[in-house]
């Protein structure tokens, strides 16, 4: 089944605590990206990846970084959370940036 | 001025009526458009795609775009209580362009009361 995973589906942690959320496909899509979805603002993207190896910045890139080693893994990682990182992320795969994405199930993510 | 404007709603319809959801772009370049749903606490699964100008049916769905107006729609026949969701509309120029990427409206939110 095609499908993006992403974990953990619900995270709660500390302000300044490292964490990881992995990303990943199994359509062998080039193309991943990361969103996150707040109330009223809709779907931003923090950081995307062409290729393995080739990454760059979305629209909201602060706090996070990515990296891209295998084609299907993305993983996610915010080195210092703050509460403004509480949000709904979602990581999506695509063979083309602007043609139909799949997503994961999201994690909503919970820094206090 | 966003992109793409989306009205949140929640729109709310009896079961079995027929829902029309919209969306408004302001980039001419845009020439792929989609529809995604969006269930509580789920990602977004894309429901319809659409290239350039007309319409697209899919069993009790149908996509509009209408390029001239910058306005594309999704309408849902015969709505059911399991429609009920947040929809999500996107849209991109070609690929390579300058908008080189997925552009998503907020997304409305579908309430079909049984």
């Amino acid at each position: 089944e095609a499908q993006v995973t992403q974990n953990p589906r619900y995270l709660i942690t500390v302000t300044g605590k490292k964490l990881t959320v992995t990303c990943s496909q199994n359509m062998n899509h080039e193309y991943m990206s990361w969103y996150r979805q707040d109330p009223g603002l809709g779907l931003r993207q923090i950081y995307y990846s062409m290729n393995v190896e080739v990454t760059d910045k979305g629209d909201v890139p602060e706090g996070y970084k990515v990296s891209r080693k295998e084609k299907r893994n993305f993983p996610l990682i915010l080195e210092s959370p703050s509460p403004n990182q509480t949000s709904l992320y979602f990581c999506a795969s695509s063979f083309v940036p602007n043609t139909e994405a799949f997503f994961g199930q999201g994690t909503r993510l919970t820094v206090v | 001025q966003k992109e793409v404007e989306q009205d949140p709603g929640p729109l709310s319809v009896p079961e079995g009526a027929i829902v029309s959801l919209n969306c408004t772009y302001s980039n001419s370049a845009f020439q792929y458009f989609m529809w995604y749903r969006q269930y509580s606490r789920k990602g977004p699964e894309l429901l319809m795609y659409t290239y350039s100008s007309g319409n697209k049916e899919d069993g009790r769905f149908t996509a509009q775009v209408d390029k001239s107006s910058k306005y594309i729609s999704l309408f849902i026949r015969d709505s059911q209580p399991s429609d009920s969701a947040t929809y999500l509309c996107a849209m991109s120029a070609r690929y390579g362009g300058a908008t080189n990427k997925l552009i998503f409206g907020t997304g409305t939110l579908l309430a079909v009361q049984p």
